[in-house]
């Protein structure tokens, strides 16, 4: 079945401080993996996705298909990352998406 | 405003009412989904379209749960004999076929009393 487990309910890190959101994920085959993130009255939006091996808002995310991890990463906090961070799955380009429970990051001054 | 569109943005409905609620996708997406959120909680797939075939369906999702899509455009999600377990944020998102980039609506939070 697929599944995806985001353990941290709530991540607090000073600013200026690296960032780590952890994700793992359950799937018999080859998934693409993202990050969704929802700042405060905004609507869901992507972040970023494995496939583009891009870095957005200073943010990077590496598939570890051993671990069966994708985990987000910021080498220095900001004020603004302050959001809900989603990890979400999906099985092909034709299959639904998935999402863990969400990772709340607070930035603290 | 060119995005993806729900309305309304609120409900608050009595226990055994039935509600529905509309979701305008971007204009030349083919995929639609629909989600349900509930506080502490990511969101929770409920059904997909493409354009106006219904793939899959939750399992989770009660008979008294309906979608539908009728022209592959807008869509619509009914909900029979509300309960108050059913209060929730009902999430609509839209895609391309083929780019999995969901956009997302604002939501439509839902109340039963």
């Amino acid at each position: 079945a697929q599944r995806v487990t985001q353990p941290e309910k709530l991540l607090s890190v000073f600013k200026g401080a690296p960032v780590e959101l952890k994700c793992n994920y359950s799937y018999s085959g080859s998934p693409e993996l993202f990050w969704y993130v929802q700042y405060s009255r905004q609507r869901l939006q992507l972040l970023l996705r494995h496939i583009s091996r891009e870095s957005i808002k200073g943010f990077t995310a590496d598939l570890n298909k051993g671990e069966t991890s994708f985990h987000l990463k910021k080498p220095f906090a900001q004020e603004e990352d302050s959001a809900m961070y989603y990890c979400a799955l999906s099985g092909s380009r034709d299959d639904k998406i998935i999402f863990g429970k969400g990772t709340r990051l607070h930035i603290l001054p | 405003d060119t995005g993806v569109s729900q309305d309304p943005r609120h409900k608050i409905t009595k226990r055994g009412q039935n509600v529905t609620f509309r979701c305008d996708p971007i204009s030349e997406h083919n995929r639609l989904y629909w989600y349900r959120q509930t506080l502490g909680q990511g969101p929770e797939f409920l059904t997909y379209f493409q354009n106006e075939a219904q793939l899959e369906k939750s399992r989770l999702l009660s008979d008294r749960f309906s979608a539908e899509r009728p022209k592959g455009s807008f869509s619509t999600l009914e909900i029979q004999r509300t309960e108050q377990g059913d209060s929730a944020m009902y999430l609509c998102a839209s895609s391309l076929r083929g780019k999995t980039e969901a956009f997302f609506g604002q939501g439509t939070r839902l109340t039963v009393v």
